[in-house]
């Protein structure tokens, strides 16, 4: 079983729509989650993070976690044709090693 | 906010030449520098966890003689692929744990030749 697992896509929305991304993880113990935006060719830019069950909404994006069911996920609302990207979900389980997700490709159709 | 330098951008290089990949912190301490990997269309494959002072820990399958990383101080890793082959081309981008999550240098493009 993989550390983290992710939806590989890829997934299409249409300019304005709500993009909503999910990330499971195996490891109940996980402390701390996060969500990075890779574009082509580019490094990971680190978008969220959320520690604790709820939600955490920053501009037009909302992360949502539930530790209970071990996920946790990424809203887009309104979304542009310039958050096309690979996102990625991240997990520490406490100390420096963090798991990533295989990504999931997200197109935003004009 | 944490911010890692990784130098250089892209490199080609000759079949059986060795590249040296800088990361550095610039403002912050990194005592603990991530290594990855990522093919085209794939995702981030941890190479190697880098110690300040230590030796770095190889994940399974990553050749340590082939890969070898320096972690000589709290603000500079290097990772240099020796005798480098085509396979090895792949795009190399380090992290280092900050407050708020990884921080990723920018990448490094390698296209051996």
């Amino acid at each position: 079983q993989k550390e983290v697992e992710q939806n590989s896509g890829p997934l299409s929305v249409p300019e304005g729509a709500i993009a909503s991304l999910n990330c499971t993880y195996s490891d109940r113990g996980s402390q701390s989650f996060f969500w990075y935006r890779q574009y082509s060719g580019k490094s990971p830019e680190l978008i969220m993070f959320i520690y604790s069950n709820g939600d955490k909404e920053d501009g037009r994006f909302t992360a949502q976690l539930n530790k209970a069911s071990q996920y946790v996920s990424l809203l887009i609302r309104d979304s542009q044709p310039s958050d096309s990207a690979t996102y990625l979900c991240a997990v520490n389980r406490g100390g420096n090693q963090f798991y990533f997700g295989t990504g999931t490709s997200l197109t935003v159709i004009p | 906010g944490a911010v890692v330098s990784q130098h250089p951008s892209w490199v080609i290089c000759k079949s059986g030449t060795s590249v040296k990949i800088e990361c550095r912190s610039l403002d912050f301490q990194a005592t603990t520098m991530f290594w990855y990997r990522q093919f085209p269309k794939q995702s981030l494959m941890l190479m190697a966890t880098s110690n300040e002072g230590s030796k770095a820990t190889y994940e399974q399958g990553v050749e340590k003689d082939k890969f070898l990383i320096n972690h000589a101080s709290l603000t500079l890793s290097t990772l240099t692929v020796t005798s480098a082959h085509p396979e090895d081309s792949s795009f190399y981008i380090c992290s280092a744990r900050a407050v708020r999550g990884h921080t990723f240098g920018s990448g490094t493009r390698l296209t051996v030749v």
